[in-house]
């Protein structure tokens, strides 16, 4: 069975610095893997996609890796800034649905 | 653009009480998903569907039936409300499966008292 584990649970910074926060699966059969933004009592937000055969994707001040031998995916967040403060999920996906971990929450304090 | 769109966005419910969530999906996307979300656990995926007229059970379907008559919209309905039930309900599409990224509802916050 899947299973999906983010760490840490919860992390607090000052506005500025460069942060990762962990992804991993215990199965490497996976089609791809989806990062998730999620503010409180909003629904998810899609951040980045990669699929089985990638390494990594980049949007704007993310940049995700994704190495599926180690079970293991990155976020990698640049400059962080008050407004990055929210809960982040991964999602690896399986045959017909994701399975997600129970998340990260980020505070970036101005 | 509304992507997916869940109505109602929050509701209170008596025990014994049933209602129907609804999610629309603009995207002509085949595949839809009703997940629960509870704290500590993560999300959980209640039922799902691989295209109009299909529907499947997913890891925690007890308790919830769902329809799909039309591609955009997937139903969510528990026929006799129980405590257990309240939670954060999300709907999601993608356009095919797994292999493609999916998109999320705003929620709904349900509380069963």
């Amino acid at each position: 069975k899947q299973e999906v584990t983010q760490i840490p649970a919860a992390l607090s910074v000052p506005e500025g610095e460069n942060l990762v926060l962990n992804c991993s699966f215990t199965d490497s059969a996976i089609y791809n893997l989806q990062w998730f933004r999620q503010d409180p009592g909003k629904g998810l937000t899609s951040l980045l996609l990669i699929q089985s055969s990638q390494r990594e994707q980049t949007s704007g001040r993310l940049n995700a890796s994704l190495d599926k031998s180690s079970g293991r995916s990155t976020l990698y967040i640049a400059a962080s800034q008050p407004g990055d403060s929210a809960t982040y999920l991964c999602a690896v996906t399986g045959t017909y649905k994701y399975i997600f971990g129970t998340g990260t929450r980020l505070k970036v304090l101005a | 653009n509304a992507g997916v769109t869940q109505t109602p966005k929050f509701r209170v419910l008596k025990t014994g009480q049933s209602m129907t969530l609804l999610c629309a999906q603009d995207m002509n996307h085949e595949y839809m998903y009703w997940y629960r979300q509870d704290p500590g656990m993560g999300l959980r995926l209640i039922h799902y569907s691989v295209g109009e007229g299909t529907t499947a059970k997913g890891e925690v379907p007890d308790g919830y039936n769902v329809s799909r008559l039309k591609k955009q919209n997937f139903l969510l309905g528990l026929e006799s409300a129980a405590p257990s039930q309240t939670s954060v309900y999300f709907c999601a599409s993608s356009y095919w499966g797994t292999r493609t990224e999916a998109f999320f509802g705003q929620g709904t916050r349900l509380t069963v008292v």
